[in-house]
């Protein structure tokens, strides 16, 4: 089955700089891999996706990249803010309706 | 943050009980998902239901059983047989069309068992 292996546990940045998640996955069948924000005492949600016939999404400060033949995804937050400081988690799916999960980065944005 | 709501937020159970955590969603989404989520093991898939009367088992499915008797409810139960309860417990839904996979999850429900 799938595995999903996501780096670094921790990050920590200073505000204003970047940041980068990375994730790796095992199933080329997968072709969907979506990103969630859990803040502190929240639910998971969704911050952005990618399909596997694209190789670059973006939304305002927020890119997510693909690179079908190494098997590995990455998020890239711009011009950190404090409030994303969170647990992002990266996910990839086979078109099914099931998701594999990452073990999760904690993002702490220092002022 | 509406459409899927758990309850209650906070559990407490003795050892030996079995306990049911509740999963409702107003979304009129197909699928229907249980996780477990500790610290530093990310989302672990418990079961998943797909349409009303099948569920499958996820990665991590003994001493946890489901039922979807309706569209809108996937209750879980935690059994006596499941060792390590304790933990916080999500539920999720999604739409199940080709085009979007997007995962609602709940608010939660924490579980703890002494």
């Amino acid at each position: 089955g799938e595995n999903v292996e996501q780096h670094p546990s921790t990050l920590s940045v200073q505000e204003g700089d970047s940041a980068v998640i990375k994730c790796t996955y095992s199933d080329s069948a997968s072709n969907y891999f979506p990103w969630y924000k859990q803040e502190l005492g929240k639910r998971p949600q969704l911050i952005i996706d990618i399909r596997s016939n694209v190789g670059e999404k973006k939304d305002q400060r927020i890119a997510v990249t693909l690179n079908k033949t190494a098997k590995h995804f990455s998020l890239h937050i711009t011009e950190t803010q404090p409030e994303d400081s969170a647990v992002y988690f990266c996910a990839a799916s086979d078109n099914t309706d099931k998701l594999i999960f990452g073990t999760g980065t904690r993002l702490q944005v220092f002022p | 943050d509406g459409g899927i709501t758990q309850s209650p937020k906070y559990l407490f159970r003795k050892e030996g009980q079995n306990v049911t955590l509740s999963c409702e969603q107003n979304l009129n989404h197909d699928a229907m998902y249980w996780y477990r989520q500790d610290p530093g093991q990310g989302l672990r898939l418990i079961y998943y239901s797909q349409i009303v009367n099948d569920f499958q088992k996820g990665d991590i499915a003994e001493g946890y059983s489901v039922s979807r008797e309706k569209k809108e409810s996937f209750p879980l139960t935690v059994t006596s047989a499941q060792k390590n309860p304790t933990a916080f417990y999500l539920c999720a839904s999604s739409i199940s069309s080709g085009d979007s996979y997007e995962q609602y999850f709940g608010p939660g429900t924490r579980l703890t068992v002494t």
